[in-house]
């Protein structure tokens, strides 16, 4: 079951330039999409949100942008620094009509920002 | 800056022992959340926690896993017989459900190993 697909599981980029990371889902009742970063031995941190009803939100060097009818959706970090490099998880939620919206995630991307 | 914390960090059990993992979420928030992540796999939906009752449940979320908000601070997993195959990173989550969004923080994560 893989409602969330980050195809790349790895992306290797130069300080300064910019990162792209990639996120297709396939559940059209999603309505709400995440993006995480997640160092070695740490739980996952939230970085930015986008809800369906928006394209593109952005957020100092990091902005995603929402394509609903592909079902995609992108995450830039502009420009990349070497602490940058971790794994970018991207997760997704519906509202399913309770009170929790529970987290699907992708496998992840490791990004890594070469100095 | 609040924030998620977990105890223990790294827990070590005899299969068929119970464990109990335990979580502290950010103090105003009134959703939480339990995820793991089997070493090499994404991260996967739990359970999800309410007004003191479960509000959903995973399939991996059976009859030997049990949660429970003992007071006004504290949320723990409880697994009653463990085996090999929960050997995994648990991740306890919050969030208050602003706006009909749900953003959920993330704690650090408890490293379970079953032997």
């Amino acid at each position: 079951d893989q409602q969330v697909k980050q195809n790349s599981p790895s992306l290797s980029v130069q300080e300064g330039r910019i990162s792209i990371l990639n996120c297709d889902y396939t559940n059209s009742m999603f309505d709400y999409f995440l993006w995480y970063k997640k160092y070695p031995a740490e739980g996952p941190t939230f970085l930015i949100s986008i809800s369906s009803i928006k394209d593109k939100n952005e957020d100092g060097r990091f902005t995603v942008f929402l394509n609903k009818s592909a079902k995609h959706l992108s995450l830039h970090i502009v420009p990349s620094q070497p602490g940058d490099s971790a794994v970018y998880f991207c997760a997704a939620s519906q509202n399913s009509g309770g009170s929790n919206y529970k987290l699907t995630f992708g496998k992840g991307t490791l990004l890594t920002v070469n100095p | 800056e609040p924030e998620v914390t977990q105890t223990p960090s790294h827990q070590v059990t005899q299969m068929g022992q119970e464990v109990i993992l335990r979580c502290v979420p950010i103090s105003n928030h009134l959703y939480f959340y339990w995820y793991r992540q089997i070493l090499g796999q994404k991260v996967e939906f739990l359970v999800s926690f309410y007004n003191n009752e479960i509000s959903e449940k995973s399939e991996i979320f059976d009859d030997q896993f049990s949660v429970e908000r003992p007071d006004g601070s504290n949320f723990t997993l409880k697994i009653r017989s463990t085996k090999l195959e929960d050997s995994a990173m648990y991740f306890c989550a919050s969030s208050d459900l602003g706006q009909g969004t749900d953003t959920q923080y993330f704690g650090p994560g408890t490293r379970l190993t079953v032997l």
